[in-house]
């Protein structure tokens, strides 16, 4: 079964870069999650879409915003990156916001 | 406020064994959803098991079912016939089934602190 794609697996970037994480729900489901987990903790929610629009907002920090594009896939795009950025961010979908959420492998971002 | 908590930080078993992983959750939602997720060290997070709160039986797959106890706020995971790939981080986590004037239900995830399993062979 097609799973969530995540893109890229490791990222590695500068203090004060910007990055761009890529996520491919699985096929036929309109809602996307962004979580962040940094090292030790629990997932944290960032920010949610359905159906291409924003349902909901976490504890995103304003350097980060994120979109979902007209095939469903979404980008979470971040500026001016810290050292505290660097975490797994993990992407789900489910077929609407009260079907499960299945996780993508997760983005390794390292901020130097 | 904790809306989630499990309390065991680390939990051993040996391999055959069963073992139960505990989570209780604090939510005044009369409707919500609770799942349990596997996180190897590998670090990509695996879906197990899920209970709806109108649920009237605890939920069952393969080796895992969830003990649910609505009246205490729990959510204990029981895990039978430990495998030595069983050894992983597990987190509970919760949803809260809000539906806002567009009938759109926010559907985010809250983890626990989560509980590390390690099967002995």
């Amino acid at each position: 079964a097609a799973g969530v794609i995540q893109s890229p697996r490791h990222l590695i970037k500068e203090k004060r870069e910007t990055a761009t994480l890529k996520c491919y729900p699985i096929p036929r489901h309109d809602t996307v999650y962004w979580y962040q987990q940094g090292p030790g903790q629990d997932p944290q929610f960032l920010i949610s879409f359905y159906e291409k629009m924003q349902s909901d907002k976490g504890s995103i920090p304003d350097r980060f915003s994120a979109q979902q594009f007209s095939d469903y896939h979404s980008e979470l795009n971040m500026s001016s990156l810290e050292l505290g950025d660097s975490a797994l961010y993990f992407c789900a979908s489910s077929a609407g916001a009260l079907d499960t959420q299945y996780f993508g492998p997760g983005t390794r971002l390292t901020v130097l | 406020a904790q809306k989630i908590t499990q309390t065991q930080p680390g939990m051993f078993v040996q391999e055959k064994e069963a073992v139960t992983l505990d989570c209780t959750y604090d939510t005044s939602d009369p409707s919500y959803g609770l799942f349990w997720y596997k996180q190897p060290s590998s670090g990509e997070m695996i879906f197990l098991i899920y209970q709806g709160s109108y649920d009237q039986q605890n939920a069952t797959e393969g080796r895992y079912s969830l003990n649910f106890q609505k009246a205490r706020k729990s959510a204990n995971l029981v895990i039978s016939a430990s495998q030595l790939g069983d050894s992983a981080m597990y987190f509970c986590a919760m949803r809260e089934d809000f539906i806002n004037a567009g009938g759109t239900s926010y559907g985010k995830l809250t983890f626990g602190q989560g509980t590390i399993l390690t099967v002995h062979p």
